[in-house]
């Protein structure tokens, strides 16, 4: 069973308006965690967000924020003031903690969402 | 910035040819990672070390291999590559374990021809 689900395999926004990206994600571990990362055409992940299972806030850091609604196990990533730069492809990634062992850090990723901005 | 480096970035190698990428990083990291992603499609990892002497596979079976016997360099290796190996490779690492977020290099891509 797919344990993250992108549903988008394509957005597009104008430049200077705010898009939401969704992810879903299947887990029955009460510990996890959740992170969106950024890949330009040139390959490399950049890390942008993170959201534990038990924190009571969403995270935010600059132009992203995360909407976690943990009853419908969904982690979607906002982007506010869509700029150029942002065209990339987008991946959800999720951390299980197994209740007395350890993930050992693994993430295991989503299919991904293409964002391409217009002008 | 990550300090984890790949290479090489981009290797075109005839089928048979063994071939090593090469992954380190300075940040001292125990905990290291090897994903393969396929264009526009998403990663697997396929092995994954916790430390000096340690080696797991990850969940994508995979027919290279992989070695740990510095914390700083985990280098992967396929003895006799095919063009099912086309693909791009991208190493990782990671400070805290269960917290904390993956440092990615900048990826391998291999064609094999």
């Amino acid at each position: 069973a797919q344990k993250i689900t992108q549903t988008q395999p394509g957005m597009f926004v104008q430049e200077k308006e705010a898009v939401t990206l969704d992810c879903t994600y299947d887990t029955s571990d009460p510990s996890y965690g959740l992170f969106w990362y950024k890949q330009p055409s040139s390959g490399e992940m950049i890390f942008l967000i993170y959201q534990g299972s038990y924190d009571q806030q969403n995270a935010t850091e600059g132009r992203y924020s995360l909407n976690f609604q943990k009853a419908r196990k969904s982690a979607n990533l906002v982007i506010s003031a869509s700029q150029l730069g942002d065209s990339a492809m987008y991946f959800c990634a999720m951390r299980e903690i197994t209740a007395g062992g350890t993930s050992y850090g693994k993430l295991t990723f989503g299919q991904g969402t293409i964002l391409t901005v217009h002008p | 910035e990550a300090d984890i480096y790949q290479t090489p970035r981009y290797l075109v190698i005839g089928t048979g040819k063994k071939i090593t990428l090469e992954c380190s990083q300075t940040m001292g990291h125990d905990k290291m990672y090897w994903y393969q992603q396929d264009p526009g499609m998403e990663l697997h990892l396929i092995h994954y070390s916790y430390g000096v002497n340690s080696t797991e596979k990850g969940d994508l079976s995979s027919e290279s291999t992989v070695s740990r016997i510095r914390t700083e360099h985990f280098p992967l290796t396929l003895e006799s590559a095919r063009p099912s190996h086309t693909s791009q490779y991208l190493c990782a690492s990671s400070e805290f374990g269960d917290y904390g977020e993956l440092f990615f290099g900048e990826g391998s891509r291999l064609t094999v021809l």
